[in-house]
């Protein structure tokens, strides 16, 4: 049963420290997309990939958040320094096309003090 | 005007009740469609996908007209189980989720 995997499952850090979270895609897939969930907000598209490449990263504050595919197994999402306004859910999702559905990881549910 | 919106909610509904979720969107080149529901404190996950010409996957029934650029979820018979938001995602340029309908279905 072929699923996206994240880790770490659960952060809790202090504001200026710096947040590494990663995803696996699920193998073949092709669109690897990281979001962020808040009660306020909903889901809010962060950065998109597509064979490795990013296509947009419009949704993500560049200051201080970066996005990386090193390779088709793994995705992460960078952020330094955190700050307690990042506190969220930070979903990975995968796809095997642009235009199909995408299979969402557990997220990773981020806590900056 | 948002990319997507659907019904506020929530809706409360009695079990064995027919439930009818609406979603619009305003990018007129907007390409495939989907359902997701999202339980509380999990991910979402695909529910169906939309076709245009309307599809029924068991209990739930999907629609999309065009032209009015709105999407509907129909679910029958509803159970406790189908307690959830459920999200209407609409791919234009990039994927966007509409903020989530909360149903809660009642014993």
């Amino acid at each position: 049963d072929a699923r996206v995997t994240q880790t770490p499952r659960h952060k809790v850090t202090e504001m200026g420290q710096e947040v590494t979270m990663r995803c696996q895609p699920i193998l073949g897939h092709n669109t690897v997309f990281w979001y962020r969930q808040t009660m306020m907000q909903g889901l809010e598209l962060l950065a998109y990939f597509r064979n490795r490449a990013p296509l947009d990263d419009s949704g993500m504050p560049k200051d201080r958040f970066s996005a990386e595919m090193p390779d088709a197994t793994l995705a992460t999402l960078k952020i330094q320094p955190s700050e307690p306004r990042d506190s969220a859910v930070y979903f990975c999702a995968s796809g095997p096309t642009s235009y199909n559905e995408q299979f969402f990881g557990p997220g990773t549910r981020l806590t900056v003090l | 005007r948002k990319e997507v919106e659907q019904d506020p909610g929530p809706f409360n509904v009695p079990e064995g009740a027919t439930v009818a979720f609406n979603c619009t969107y305003s990018n007129s080149a907007s390409q495939s469609f989907f359902w997701y529901r999202q339980d509380c404190r999990k991910e979402p996950k695909l529910l169906m996908s939309v076709y245009s010409s309307g599809n029924e996957d068991g209990r739930f029934t999907a629609q999309l007209n065009r032209a009015s650029q709105y999407i509907s979820l129909l679910i029958r018979d509803s159970k406790l189980s189908d307690s959830a938001t459920y999200l209407c995602v609409v791919n234009g340029q990039n994927f966007v989720f509409g903020p989530g309908t909360r149903l809660s279905v009642l014993p």
